[in-house]
């Protein structure tokens, strides 16, 4: 079975500065997504980004950036330019590409506080 | 944008009593999909659905859950009997398109409080 592992509870960073949230999973398929999900306060969950693991070439979206390295099996998201509203939990996911199973795998989440 | 939507966002009810949570997923989406997160663990997966027909459940989701479309909006999660370890925050997911890479969008969730 899969599994998604944060091992960072909780990270701070200052207004404007960068910030990286670690992510890291296990698997033995080949394909598979990766999703980066932020829940404000207010509690829905928005997709922040996406990486599909047969593509090489990290995903970017505005400020928010990843480092996939798929032979480690680590998926880090980069946020540029921090502002106050990044400040939110951080969940990272998973979901294969094989066999027609919808189902995200998470981990526990980050809880990022962004400081004025 | 369109959103998912649940009702209600706090619910609480006493132990052994039956449970309705109820979800109106985005207008066109086929896809439909419960989690739960029990306080200070991880978002797990329930169920999904499609079809009108269940596609995958996980092992969480035993004889005392069950969920239904009653119309063409709303996508409700029943549980049965309810337990003190069904305590948890429950989101309700959809998505419109069949392809894998497609995110699946989450409403707010419902707080669930077993007393």
């Amino acid at each position: 079975a899969q599994t998604v592992t944060q091992s960072q509870p909780e990270m701070s960073v200052q207004e404007a500065e960068t910030v990286t949230l670690s992510c890291t999973y296990d698997t033995s398929e080949s394909d598979y997504y990766l999703f980066w999900y932020k829940q404000p306060p207010s509690r829905q969950m928005i997709l922040v980004i996406r990486q599909e693991a047969y593509k090489q070439q990290n995903a970017t979206e505005n400020r928010f950036s990843v480092n996939f390295q798929k032979a480690a099996k680590s998926f880090s998201l980069k946020i540029s330019d921090s502002q106050l509203g990044d400040a939110a939990m951080y969940f990272c996911a998973y979901r294969s590409a094989q066999g027609g199973s919808e189902k995200l795998v998470f981990g526990k989440g980050t809880k990022l506080t962004v400081n004025p | 944008e369109p959103e998912v939507t649940q009702t209600p966002s706090h619910q609480v009810t006493q132990m052994g009593q039956e449970v309705i949570l109820r979800c109106v997923p985005i207008s066109n989406h086929l896809y439909f999909y419960w989690y739960r997160q029990i306080l200070g663990q991880k978002v797990e997966f329930l169920v999904s659905f499609y079809n009108n027909e269940i596609s995958e459940k996980s092992e969480i989701f035993d004889d005392q859950f069950s969920v239904e479309r009653p119309d063409g909006s709303n996508f409700t999660l029943k549980i049965r009997s309810t337990k003190l370890e069904d305590s948890a925050m429950y989101f309700c997911a959809s998505k419109g398109s069949p392809y894998s890479n497609q995110p699946q969008h989450f409403g707010d969730g419902t707080r669930l409080s077993i007393l």
